[in-house]
């Protein structure tokens, strides 16, 4: 079957350092960047950034540029987004989703959704 | 604020057709990139529903329809189903930002 994977929901304290992941089976990881997507409670989507798994040349949303880091494990079809210092408002649902590297510049679109990542950030 | 803007919310009787609207600017649909659209289930992970402006992926209904003009977009929806009350959100490439930009969302309310 053809998905993406997301590791399990997360409760953290301020401060605290996290990575979460995101494992695509059933295709070929490199054939396809990987996307990561906030949505926080109750909000609409937000793109945070962007991997190519095969080469791991990364873009990120001048809105999460310097919060995140995103990078991928292609020998084990892992990619990953971390954060070194959590905040309350980091609090949200997080979202990997793919993007065809054939696909023409400039035409960004997702096909398929991982379930989603929870992440609680509280005292 | 969202780079698209979207009606917070419309709402249809069953078998209706309900029109979801999508604006941008000449920094992203306007410049011609092409607009997606994603279903978003209570509870659930997006969905691609339509895109390149009017393509539906293999297994939507063909109920789903999309359009595009100028730095604008539309999502439609006849025949609406109660299973149809969902968040819909369109999304583009914007130039200016480099990357994906997405609407504000659109909740479809059955009647």
């Amino acid at each position: 079957e053809v998905q993406l994977v997301q590791s399990g929901a997360e409760v953290k304290k301020p401060g605290e350092a996290l990575k979460i992941s995101c494992q695509g089976s059933g295709y070929s990881f490199t054939n396809y960047w990987i996307v990561w997507v906030r949505q926080m409670p109750g909000k609409g989507l937000e793109w945070m950034g962007i991997i190519n798994p095969g080469d791991s040349n990364t873009k990120y949303s001048p809105s999460f540029q310097g919060q995140v880091t995103i990078s991928a494990d292609k020998s084990i079809n892992i990619a990953y987004l971390q954060w070194s210092g959590l905040k309350a408002s980091d609090s949200a649902m997080y979202y990997c989703a793919r993007r065809a590297i054939a696909a023409r510049p400039g035409l960004w679109f997702f096909d398929l959704w991982g379930r989603g990542t929870l992440l609680t950030v509280s005292s | 604020q969202s780079v698209l803007t979207q009606p917070p919310s419309v709402s249809g009787a069953p078998g209706q057709r309900v029109t979801i609207s999508c604006t941008g600017s000449r920094s992203n649909i306007g410049t011609g990139y092409d607009v997606h659209w994603y279903q978003q289930l209570p509870g659930a992970a997006p969905k691609l529903l339509i895109y390149s402006n009017t393509n539906r992926p293999s297994g939507v209904p063909d109920r789903f329809s999309g359009s595009k003009s100028g730095t604008s977009a539309s999502l439609a929806i006849t025949g609406l189903q109660a299973e149809d009350e969902a968040d819909y959100y369109c999304q583009s490439y914007d130039s200016s930002l480099r990357g994906a930009v997405f609407g504000g969302g659109t909740k479809v309310t059955v009647l």
